[in-house]
């Protein structure tokens, strides 16, 4: 597997509080994103990063944010957990915008 | 806009019997198709790429794929399956802003 880690794997959170998922990668691979999998919709892309500090929209932002500091860290940010963003969210990383991507485990998220 | 047809939800097999995976694709230009698979509980392995060089596209596991531009169809196969390919199956599509278009997946079931 490529070297890609997310943490926490498993997290119960409440309405309204804010929640940061990590995603941390040992390939040194320029592209990173986010994506949400929920049953009947495959995956589905909520942010990506082209370099340190550079990010971009994807498909299903609202509620989302998202910080690249560093090349191996990509953090997503729920500022105010709603239901509605109950899911499992996978990161994943390419060299280039061409190529395939590479997941990582998944976090499943629970907002009650 | 580029997008991808999963026309099974489910597909179920007999072990050592062929498996077809089923995939149209929808692009203005020349695409770059993928297949993921996806095994209960895990993150998203690349099972092989299409990028306009050969369009019979071998990938792991036994598996390949054809791209038939004349039916926009990029249907997954394998000769005899096995209990291990038991997984959900993503066909994939790479976008002009080189971002991937999930279908909604094919659950394959494969009975002893």
């Amino acid at each position: 597997d490529a070297g890609i880690t997310q943490s926490p794997r498993h997290k119960v959170t409440e309405t309204g509080t804010p929640v940061t998922l990590r995603c941390h990668q040992t390939e040194n691979h320029r592209y990173m994103y986010w994506y949400r999998q929920d049953p009947g919709h495959g995956l589905r892309l909520i942010h990506y990063s082209y370099g340190v500090k550079d990010t971009d929209k994807g498909e299903v932002s609202d509620g989302y944010s998202v910080s690249r500091s560093k090349t191996e860290d990509f953090l997503l940010t729920l500022e105010s957990a709603t239901s509605s963003q109950t899911s499992v969210y996978f990161c994943a990383i390419s060299e280039t915008g061409g190529k395939g991507q590479y997941f990582g485990p998944g976090t499943r998220l629970t907002v009650t | 806009a580029q997008s991808v047809t999963q026309l099974d939800s489910h597909v179920s097999v007999s072990e050592g019997t062929p498996v077809l995976l089923r995939c149209n694709y929808s692009s203005s230009y020349s695409p770059s198709l993928f297949w993921y698979v996806q095994h209960p509980n895990k993150g998203l392995q690349l099972l092989l790429k299409y990028t306009s060089a050969a369009t019979l596209v071998k990938g792991i596991n036994g598996f390949e794929a054809e791209f038939k531009k004349s039916e926009t169809s990029f249907h997954l196969t394998k000769p005899s399956a096995h209990m291990s390919d038991a997984a959900e199956y993503f066909c994939v599509v790479r976008d002009k802003t080189d971002k991937l278009i999930f279908g909604t997946g094919t659950r394959l079931q494969v009975f002893p």
